[in-house]
């Protein structure tokens, strides 16, 4: 079965900071990639989302993420963070091999300190 | 409808009492799923509903945890003799028809058993 990793569970940054967040997978084949966001009190949102072409996507608030084919990654970055982007962050994978739904992450909590 | 909408938002129970989660998908939206979230355990995976077909009851955790879905559209997650450890937020998502372009979540259900 496939699964997703996010190595960092608590990342805390000060504002303007530079932020990655890893995210690798374990699936051969063709995948379409996510990244989805929850911040306090809200319903999970999606971030951005990669399918095919460019590796370099971008997503909403200035967040992009890039795929790695030969390091099955898909990692989250944004060259300066807010405290607004103090949330969790889950990555999600679906490949539809066995399975038709998506496969998340533990999630990874940010917290921004103005 | 515009959204996925749950209810409630919260429910407060006694352990061992049963209780019911809503969650009505957006129209049109043939696949539903239903996660739960607990502190610093991510996304569970319980149920996949698609269509008419049989659903994937894999993820739920024991015999306590059922759901229907009426009519192809509103589900219900039912938990009976509830306990402690039931405790999290529950949360629906429904894609078009497969996970290929990601879900869209419902606000969820906070279940606290007391």
């Amino acid at each position: 079965a496939q699964s997703v990793s996010q190595h960092n569970h608590h990342v805390i940054l000060s504002e303007a900071a530079s932020l990655e967040l890893g995210c690798n997978y374990s699936y051969g084949g063709t995948v379409n990639l996510f990244w989805y966001v929850q911040y306090p009190g809200q319903h999970l949102q999606l971030l951005l989302k990669y399918f095919s072409g460019d590796p370099l996507v971008k997503g909403i608030k200035g967040f992009e993420a890039e795929f790695i084919k030969s390091k099955f990654s898909f990692n989250l970055r944004k060259p300066s963070v807010q405290w607004s982007d103090t949330a969790e962050y889950f990555c999600a994978v679906y490949s539809g091999a066995g399975s038709y739904q998506l496969t998340f992450g533990k999630g990874t909590k940010l917290s921004v300190i103005p | 409808g515009a959204g996925v909408s749950q209810s409630p938002s919260n429910k407060v129970t006694e352990k061992g009492k049963d209780v019911e989660l809503r969650c009505d998908p957006i129209s049109g939206h043939t696949a539903l799923y239903w996660y739960r979230q607990s502190l610093g355990q991510g996304l569970e995976f319980l149920i996949y509903f698609q269509g008419n077909s049989a659903p994937d009851k894999s993820g739920l955790p024991s015999d306590r945890f059922s759901a229907e879905r009426t009519g192809g559209s509103v589900s219900t997650l039912t938990i009976q003799r509830t306990q402690q450890e039931d405790s999290a937020v529950y949360l629906c998502a429904s894609s078009p028809l497969t996970g290929y372009n990601g879900y869209t979540f419902g606000s969820g259900t906070r279940l606290t058993v007391v």
